[in-house]
């Protein structure tokens, strides 16, 4: 596609349930990230993958936090059992693997944990 | 502790007046440093950033920043602001060979 999507836009949840987020990549990025950014903050790191390398999951903030990235596509993030503190904007980014390289961001899920 | 630091929460600037965004760090080693631009229900996006040379970098929408290693900053500057550029903005800087390490952001508003 012509930039990074991410499903769904907004996600309504109680508290205890699981969710699932997506994203969906530009084409060719072989990088991707998650972040979360609550009200007020920064960008907090979540988790990094490329290609076919171990993911970097030291962001993610506790073992209910999980994420795959499927083919080198696709990406989910999974929350279990979850938390009103969890409630936030969780974004996608991906880029052309090095660190100077810019990151293009999906316009996010908010996720809402009564 | 390597560290981005926003010291305004928010930056309030007459529309047709220069604006600037503050932006400080605190790395190791020589740091590439970004701008992002989060509009209003919209993605974050790119607007410029520092790798080497030129300490003054341009960017979108007639934005610039400038670094300067021996204060350590990288502020963004636009000589005359125009409503539409009423955004969130953060820095950030590369902290390893993959991530960033993101300021808090600022609040630009600018009023007509």
């Amino acid at each position: 596609g012509a930039g990074v999507s991410q499903s769904p836009s907004n996600k309504v949840t109680e508290k205890g349930k699981d969710v699932e987020l997506r994203c969906d990549p530009i084409s060719g990025h072989t990088a991707l990230y998650w972040y979360r950014q609550s009200l007020g903050q920064g960008l907090e790191f979540l988790i990094y993958f490329q290609g076919n390398s171990a993911p970097d999951k030291s962001g993610l903030p506790s073992d209910r936090f999980s994420a795959e990235r499927t083919g080198g596509s696709v990406s989910t993030l999974t929350i279990q059992r979850t938390q009103q503190e969890d409630s936030a904007v969780y974004l996608c980014a991906t880029t052309l693997a090095a660190s100077y390289n810019e990151q293009f961001f999906g316009p996010g899920t908010r996720l809402t944990v009564l | 502790a390597q560290s981005v630091a926003q010291p305004e929460d928010q930056v309030n600037v007459a529309e047709g007046n220069p604006l600037t965004v503050k932006c400080t760090y605190s790395v190791s080693g020589n740091p590439y440093l970004f701008w992002y631009v989060q509009y209003p229900n919209r993605g974050l996006q790119f607007l410029l950033k520092y790798i080497t040379g030129d300490n003054l970098v341009k960017g979108s929408y007639g934005f610039e920043a400038e670094f300067n290693k021996s204060q350590t900053s990288f502020h963004l500057k636009k000589p005359s602001a125009l409503v539409s550029d009423s955004a969130l903005y953060f820095c950030a800087v590369s902290h390893s060979n993959y991530q960033l390490i993101w300021g808090a952001g600022t609040k630009l508003i600018i009023k007509p």
